[in-house]
């Protein structure tokens, strides 16, 4: 089956650092989705992809979607302590509806 | 715009127990979905519906589990004689209609834990 792989599984950083994760997979999709995840509540999406090549920002975040659609990065910028929490990528194929995730980015932040 | 809404955000039931989450989609969103989450995983998803039809099962979704939206609105899903394994964060997700896949808006999720 299709599956996501994300990494790192965990980031130790400091406050102000930037910070970048990626997702891989074996299979193409069309559209790559990151998400945030804080204890007890639900994702939240932060920026959608539809284009090989793609890059897209959302503030100090920016994501890009590889060429060959089979990956997908995200940076975030300075980081912040807000910025705590679990990340997610999500890929989905074109005419499909169920998304499928990686296994998370866990980020931790040292003031 | 008030968000997907779910419904309780936790329920702690003995095994062999029937349980019934409720899921409130954004409104006018004519997508809803079902997902899974055990501890230290991404979701897993079980099923979606566009309007009042149920379009798509996933394996994960055995016969002890039933989902409906019978008008199209606000959903359910149930399992019946729970199992240990059932223990997980279920979460529903909405999106509209559109010529692109929609990006899916997840609620905060009803945490279930089997005694």
């Amino acid at each position: 089956g299709q599956q996501l792989n994300q990494s790192p599984q965990s980031m130790f950083i400091q406050e102000g650092e930037d910070v970048s994760m990626n997702c891989t997979s074996s299979s193409i999709f069309n559209t790559w989705l990151w998400y945030k995840q804080d204890p007890g509540e639900g994702p939240v999406l932060l920026i959608a992809l539809y284009k090989a090549g793609e890059l897209t920002s959302n503030g100090r975040l920016t994501a890009q979607f590889g060429i060959t659609r089979k990956d997908s990065f995200l940076n975030i910028s300075a980081s912040i302590p807000s910025d705590v929490g679990i990340y997610f990528c999500a890929g989905q194929v074109q005419g499909a509806q169920k998304l499928v995730f990686g296994q998370g980015t866990r980020l931790t932040i040292n003031p | 715009d008030t968000g997907v809404s779910q419904n309780p955000r936790h329920k702690i039931t003995k095994r062999g127990q029937n349980v019934t989450f409720r899921c409130d989609p954004i409104s006018e969103h004519n997508r809803l979905y079902w997902y899974r989450q055990t501890l230290g995983q991404g979701p897993e998803f079980l099923t979606y519906f566009q309007n009042e039809a149920q379009l798509e099962k996933s394996r994960l979704l055995s016969d002890r589990f039933s989902a409906e939206r019978p008008k199209g609105s606000f959903s359910t899903l149930e399992i019946q004689r729970t199992e240990q394994g059932d223990s997980a964060m279920y979460l529903c997700a909405s999106s509209p209609l559109g010529g692109i896949n929609q990006p899916q808006h997840f609620g905060d999720g009803t945490r279930l834990s089997i005694l």
